[in-house]
């Protein structure tokens, strides 16, 4: 089983409306989870860490459901620079510093 | 700071040669990470080290691949000998070490085995 499960996608959405991703992880242990962002073609860059009482920034907010190991990533009002593959992240186990990446969700903003 | 720094970017080479993935992370990183992408798997951590220790190696997948890290500002990953299934984007990451704490990539070797 994968340490990290996601829905692919795509996503096609038009501008201005909200998304969400969601995402599930094996490892009852994780204590550090976090949404990335990859470009195409480019490396995977940090979009935001995800805590237990949900945090939000800007348009995105991030919850996490530790019960049933769910991790979720919300944009409001989708802008064309949205465009890109979202991944989910989680660590290995508490005090762990490997990550586990999801294999992404790709996400395309129509004009 | 550069950010983390990987060469080559792309790497083109024959089934059966060795190929040598660099990988220079940032300074006062304490952690170093390899992953492989592709299309069907999508990010796999292959294998990572802790103050040049290698802590967890059980992502790399099989002999052919072996990773080193002589010093705090350097790694290589090696495939020998390279295989067609082996073509894919290496990415190195780099990060502070702390649990909460952002791991930065480089820019990948795009490598293809053909």
């Amino acid at each position: 089983r994968k340490e990290v499960e996601q829905d692919p996608g795509p996503f096609n959405v038009p501008e201005g409306a909200t998304v969400a991703f969601n995402c599930t992880y094996s490892n009852s242990a994780s204590q550090s989870f976090f949404w990335y962002r990859q470009d195409c073609r480019k490396e995977p860059k940090l979009l935001m860490s995800v805590y237990s009482s949900g945090n939000e920034d800007g348009r995105f907010t991030a919850q996490l459901n530790r019960a049933s190991q769910y991790i979720s990533l919300l944009i409001r009002d989708s802008k064309l620079s949205d465009s890109a593959t979202y991944l989910c992240v989680v660590n290995g186990a508490a005090g762990a510093n490997n990550l586990f990446f999801g294999t992404g969700t790709r996400l395309t903003v129509i004009p | 700071d550069a950010g983390v720094i990987q060469s080559p970017r792309h790497e083109v080479t024959e089934m059966g040669q060795e190929v040598t993935l660099r990988c220079k992370p940032i300074s006062g990183h304490d952690y170093l990470f390899w992953y492989r992408q592709t299309m069907m798997r999508g990010l796999e951590l292959l294998i990572y080290f802790n103050n040049n220790v290698p802590i967890d190696d059980s992502g790399m997948p099989e002999d052919r691949f072996s990773a080193k890290m002589p010093n705090a500002s350097f790694s290589t990953l090696k495939i020998q000998p390279s295989e067609p299934r082996d073509s894919a984007v290496y990415f190195c990451a780099s990060s502070p070490g702390q649990e909460w704490t952002e791991a930065f990539f480089g820019q990948g070797t795009r490598l293809t085995v053909v």
